[in-house]
């Protein structure tokens, strides 16, 4: 079956820097990535989207890249600001339907 | 524009009650999805809707039923709720079923089954 994985620990990160998040996927690759941001006691915001023939695609601080050999996505925030700390959930899709499967979610914290 | 509106907000629920927990959305949407929040496990997929009238199992649909009578609405019943199905139950729609497409999510309805 599918499965997506992130890195279930929580990163802390200092105001101002980079991290990097991680989502491996299972099987064969998925049609599109998704990215959402989920607040405490919050539903699910989109972020956003790539194909498999995507490389990398970005908005604003956030870019996000997409390595089918590794089976694999990043999910890079540059000059990180305390209002991003929130669980980030990668999801894919299911044989090109919007099914999606989620992963667990990686938990941030950007500490001033 | 509220998007997804879902009720109620938290419940807590006996053990073979029968439960509905629902969900309408503005946005005309075609398809519209129910997922459930565990910790440590992510968002499974319970139920899902291509359009009105039609609907589909996910990856976790024991337990639960779901009809779509018209394009807002989609409804999630639990016939006789366990205490198993205590979670956080996440509405979603986006305007169609195949992808690739944005997920727009409601508010969230946290069960407790005692």
């Amino acid at each position: 079956s599918q499965k997506i994985e992130q890195n279930s620990e929580a990163l802390n990160i200092q105001e101002g820097k980079t991290d990097t998040l991680t989502c491996n996927y299972t099987n064969y690759s998925p049609a599109y990535l998704e990215w959402y941001r989920q607040d405490p006691g919050r539903g699910p915001v989109f972020l956003l989207l790539i194909r498999e023939n995507e490389k990398e695609k970005r908005k604003e601080r956030l870019k996000v890249t997409f390595d089918t050999t590794l089976k694999q996505s990043l999910f890079h925030i540059t000059a990180s600001q305390p209002a991003d700390s929130a669980t980030y959930l990668c999801a894919r899709d299911t044989g090109g339907y919007n099914k999606l499967i989620f992963g667990a979610g990686t938990r941030l914290a950007v500490h001033p | 524009i509220a998007g997804i509106t879902q009720a109620p907000t938290s419940q807590i629920l006996a053990a073979g009650r029968r439960m509905t927990l629902r969900c309408t959305q503005d946005m005309r949407h075609n398809a519209m999805y129910w997922y459930r929040q565990d910790l440590g496990l992510g968002l499974r997929l319970i139920h899902y809707s291509n359009t009105a009238g039609t609907t589909g199992k996910g990856e976790v649909p024991d337990g639960y039923s779901v009809s779509r009578a018209n394009t807002d609405d989609f409804p999630l019943t639990l016939a006789s709720a366990v205490p198993s199905q205590t979670s956080v139950y996440f509405c979603a729609s986006s305007e169609s079923l195949t992808g690739p497409e944005t997920q727009y999510f409601g508010p969230g309805t946290r069960l407790l089954v005692l």
